[in-house]
């Protein structure tokens, strides 16, 4: 069965500094990974995700997230950390291979401070 | 970027009662999901739909639910008698094709008293 650990429930950074946010996934088949971005009183928005391919994916934002298959994991990160990146990070796999069923993480809160 | 939108945005309700959750997902859209997340917990899979039938339901998703597609825009989540724990976030999501972007309306805010 697939399950997201998301290291983490909250965050703060300076503004200006790398930002990480930890995902570790468990899945019996090539998973299909993403992560997601939930502004206050606003829906999750995709982020970016991982299918096949490059281990490397660039979303949007300037938020970008490698995958490891030796790992089992798929960190998040953005080199400098902006006041607007507030916000909740969900990390989450595909059950079918596709986009439809996800597995959710716990979330992590990212705060960022002048 | 096409928008979808669920109403009402806060839904206070007393134990027992029924409840009907709104979407309306992105017209080209063909399959539609509701997702649930219980404050302080994981957001998590309830059902998905398409072509006006259930095509994949998780195990919370039990004889108190039911989704139902009643006109050409609106996807409507029902429960029946609510129960305490229902007390969620609940997430409607929208896509064109089952392996394409989802897209998330802003959620309603269920609290059962």
């Amino acid at each position: 069965a697939q399950s997201v650990t998301q290291l983490g429930s909250h965050v703060s950074v300076s503004e200006g500094a790398l930002v990480l946010l930890r995902c570790n996934y468990s899945s019996s088949v090539p998973p299909y990974l993403f992560w997601y971005v939930q502004y206050p009183n606003q829906g999750l928005q995709l982020l970016l995700k991982y299918t096949t391919g490059a281990t490397l994916v660039k979303g949007i934002n300037g938020f970008e997230a490698e995958f490891k298959k030796s790992e089992t994991s798929f960190h998040l990160t953005k080199p400098s950390a902006h006041m607007s990146d507030a916000a909740e990070y969900f990390c989450a796999v595909s059950v079918s291979g596709g986009y439809n069923k996800l597995i959710f993480g716990a979330g992590t809160r990212l705060a960022v401070h002048p | 970027e096409p928008e979808v939108t669920q109403t009402p945005s806060h839904q206070v309700t007393q134990m027992g009662q029924e409840v009907i959750l709104r979407c309306v997902p992105i017209s080209n859209h063909l399959y539609f999901y509701w997702y649930r997340q219980i404050l302080g917990q994981k957001v998590e899979f309830l059902v998905s739909f398409y072509n006006n039938e259930i095509s994949e339901k998780s195990e919370i998703f039990d004889d108190q639910f039911s989704v139902e597609r009643p006109d050409g825009s609106n996807f409507t989540l029902k429960i029946r008698s609510t129960k305490l724990e229902d007390s969620a976030m609940y997430f409607c999501a929208s896509s064109r094709q089952p392996n394409e972007k989802l897209f998330f309306g802003s959620g309603t805010q269920l609290s059962v008293l």
